[in-house]
């Protein structure tokens, strides 16, 4: 098992374009989240699956935001008409319940929009 | 709302000496809380956790104590290490829901030789 793994770890895109990314979570875990972090800033939650649902997203998540886990086993992230304001590092992390531990996050997606 | 704060963006410390990480919270939700550690380029890296329902929590260098009537957390580290220095994020999980964490905005540590 080599941990949580996100694709690609470094995005460069141009506003008004579409960009995905994907995560692939430890494979018996079963809940999966998506955060962004933006400099100086702690990670922020975006959206929570638990196997292939969707049961919590954040306010944060606009309308141009996209998640999904088909199957429950890896996810997709997708970023529609990007702005300047999309850039930040986008951190998956995988757990399973009900663990006290903590989740494993990725290594993370750098995206920025020019 | 800042429901998890670390108030101090930066700390030095001389190798050898104790660290000290606080952080404080205004949810009375949360039943776990948790420290990362954040290397440049990397994703952050669960080090210790410690349940509402206890004070203190130990594991080798690292100790984390909770006071909950002051809704306040600390880490230790003794000795610091030059490896030690890193972004270090306080978390706390909120019960409900998702169970997503809350994490404050970080303390960059520099162990300094």
């Amino acid at each position: 098992d080599t941990g949580v793994s996100q694709d690609p770890r470094h995005k460069i895109t141009k506003r008004g374009q579409n960009v995905t990314f994907r995560c692939d979570p430890i494979s018996e875990h079963n809940r999966l989240y998506w955060y962004r972090q933006t400099l100086g800033q702690g990670p922020e939650f975006l959206t929570y699956f638990q196997n292939e649902a969707q049961l919590e997203k954040s306010r944060l998540l606009s309308d141009r935001f996209s998640a999904e886990r088909p199957k429950g086993s890896f996810s997709t992230l997708e970023i529609q008409r990007t702005e300047q304001g999309d850039s930040a590092m986008y951190l998956c992390a995988s757990s399973f319940i009900p663990g006290d531990y903590g989740y494993t996050f990725g290594s993370g997606t750098r995206l920025t929009v020019v | 709302d800042q429901q998890v704060k670390q108030n101090s963006p930066s700390l030095s410390v001389q190798e050898g000496r104790i660290s000290i990480l606080n952080c404080d919270y205004t949810n009375s939700m949360f039943d776990y809380f948790l420290w990362y550690k954040k290397y440049p380029a990397e994703g952050p890296t669960f080090l210790i956790s410690i349940s509402s329902i206890k004070d203190k929590n130990e594991d080798g260098r690292f100790t984390v104590f909770l006071n909950k009537s002051a809704k306040h957390l600390s880490l230790h580290i003794v000795p610091s290490q030059p490896g030690d220095s890193a972004v270090y994020f306080c978390a706390a999980r909120d019960i409900q829901g998702a169970q997503k964490l809350v994490f404050g905005q970080g303390t960059r540590l520099t162990i300094n030789p």
